[in-house]
C-alpha cells in the first residue's frame, strides 16, 4: 500500500485553477504535519507550503502566497492544494510530503503528479 | 526565502570521499540544527539521508554523514559507490517557520 498518492494534475491554461489531492494511508494522517514540494522540469526541489496536523497553521513560500492554498480533511485522510491564477512557472511535478512526528524533516514522499500550465 | 547555496556538481571515483556544502544564513542553516539531506535518482521521489544536521535514519548507510559550521552544512559520502550517483538536496527550517531547499548538487561517480 503506497502511503501517499497524489491526483488531480494535468494540463491547464494560464490564469485557470486546479486542485491537487493526496490520499494518505498506512499511518495516522491526523497526527502529522504535511507539505507540498514541487520540482519544475529539470530543476531542483522547491518547498511550497506546510499545514499543521489539525489545519490550524499554514505557511507558504513567497512565490505562491496568495495563489496556492493548502488544506486538509482528516476525516478523509486527504491533503489538498488549491491552485489559482496559474502561471507557466507553476509547471512542475508536485509532491505530497509527510513530516515526521515532532520533527523537522520530510520522511515520506508521494510519487508526484505533473501540472503543466500552458495555452 | 532565498534558496540555500549548493555546488552544481561534484564528482569522485569509487572508494573516494566527497563533500557537498550547503550555505545559508543565520535565519536558516545557521540558526537551527534542522538541516536535512535528500538523495534523488532520476524519475524518483527524494529519499531522506540525513536529518537534524548529522543523524542518519534507519537503513541509510553509515557512509553518509553530515555536519554544520556556522551558516554552512555539509554532507560527506565516504567509500563512493556507483549507486551513490544522484542529485542531492539540503533543506533547512527557517525563522519564518517555512522550509527552504538548496539548489541541488549532481554527484557523478567516475
Amino acid at each position: 500500500q503506497v502511503p501517499l498518492v497524489e491526483s488531480g494534475g494535468g494540463v491547464v491554461q494560464p490564469g485557470r485553477s486546479l486542485r491537487l489531492s493526496c490520499v494518505a494511508s498506512g499511518f495516522t494522517f491526523r497526527s502529522y504535519a504535511m507539505h507540498w514540494v514541487r520540482q519544475a522540469p529539470g530543476k531542483g526541489l522547491e518547498w511550497v507550503a506546510i499545514i499543521s496536523y489539525d489545519g490550524s497553521n499554514k505557511y507558504y513560500a513567497d512565490s505562491v502566497k496568495g495563489r496556492l492554498t493548502i488544506s486538509r480533511d482528516n476525516s478523509k485522510n486527504t491533503l489538498y492544494l488549491e491552485m489559482n491564477s496559474l502561471r507557466a512557472e507553476d509547471t512542475a511535478v508536485y509532491y505530497c510530503v509527510k513530516e515526521d512526528y515532532g520533527q523537522i524533516y520530510f520522511d515520506q514522499w508521494g510519487q508526484g503528479i505533473l501540472v503543466t500550465v500552458s495555452s | 526565502q532565498s534558496a540555500l547555496t549548493q555546488p552544481a556538481s561534484v564528482s569522485g571515483s569509487p572508494g573516494q570521499s566527497i563533500a557537498i556544502s550547503c550555505t545559508g544564513t543565520s535565519s536558516d542553516v545557521g540558526g537551527y540544527n534542522y538541516v536535512s539531506w535528500y538523495q534523488q535518482h532520476p524519475g524518483k521521489a527524494p529519499k531522506l539521508m540525513i536529518y537534524d544536521v548529522s543523524h542518519r535514519p534507519s537503513g541509510v548507510s553509515d557512509r553518509f554523514s553530515g555536519s554544520k559550521s556556522g551558516n554552512t552544512a555539509s554532507l560527506t559520502i565516504s567509500g563512493l559507490q556507483a549507486e551513490d550517483e544522484a542529485d542531492y538536496y539540503c533543506s533547512s527550517y527557517t525563522s519564518g517557520s517555512t522550509r527552504v531547499f538548496g539548489g541541488g548538487t549532481k554527484l557523478t561517480v567516475l
